[in-house]
């Protein structure tokens, strides 16, 4: 069964620092990982994707299938990156797994 | 403006009774979803429909009813069999062909159960 593990629940990090959301996945076949990002009175939005191996807003996210890994990275935090970040599995016709989320404080 | 419309934002409800949550999308997307979104829990699947007139189970689908006889439309019924009903109801859409996997979500609907 596919499983999405995010095991950090809260992350305060201080303006400038860098900051990493670990994500683990299980999944049986060829997976597709996204990272989706909920802002304070926004909607869910998606942030990245992995097969786009593209920056957004500064933010990484390389797949490890080794270490069925998929961390969100991002060198130096903003105040603005204060938010909720779901790691997010695709288990088949877009149906996506969840993991539990991490909320992100930047401390200025 | 395009996107996914969800009413209504906020809904009390008296133990025993059922409570219908609208879905509406002008996207033109073919797959639509329902997600439940509890502190701590994240996001976990209710229901979802690829096309108009089918739909599936999710992971947490008891005490939950769906319908799709419009595409446009998605609505959720929260049963009064649903043994802990107050929380945060999430309607997503996205196309089903590319693969790409991106989810179009709306504001969300809060339930709370007197």
């Amino acid at each position: 069964a596919q499983r999405v593990t995010q095991p950090e629940k809260l992350l305060s990090v201080f303006k400038g620092a860098p900051v990493e959301l670990k994500c683990n996945y299980s999944y049986s076949g060829s997976p597709e990982l996204f990272w989706y990002v909920q802002y304070s009175r926004q909607r869910l939005q998606l942030l990245l994707r992995h097969i786009s191996r593209e920056s957004i807003k500064g933010f990484t996210a390389d797949l490890n299938k080794g270490e069925t890994s998929f961390h969100l990275k991002k060198p130096f935090a903003q105040e603005e990156d204060s938010a909720m970040y779901y790691c997010a599995l695709n288990a088949g016709n877009n149906r996506l797994a969840f993991g539990k989320g991490n909320q992100v404080v930047v401390i200025p | 403006d395009g996107g996914i419309t969800q009413s209504p934002k906020y809904l009390f409800r008296k133990e025993g009774q059922n409570v219908t949550l609208s879905c509406e999308q002008n996207l033109n997307h073919d797959a639509m979803y329902w997600y439940r979104q509890d502190p701590g829990q994240g996001l976990r699947l209710i229901y979802y429909s690829q096309i108009v007139n089918d739909f599936q189970k999710g992971d947490i689908a008891e005490g939950y009813s769906v319908s799709r006889e419009k595409k446009e439309s998605f609505p959720l019924t929260v049963t009064s069999a649903q043994k802990n009903p107050t929380a945060f109801y999430l309607c997503a859409s996205s196309t089903t062909w590319g693969g790409t996997g991106e989810l179009f979500f709306g504001e969300g609907s809060r339930l709370t159960v007197l």
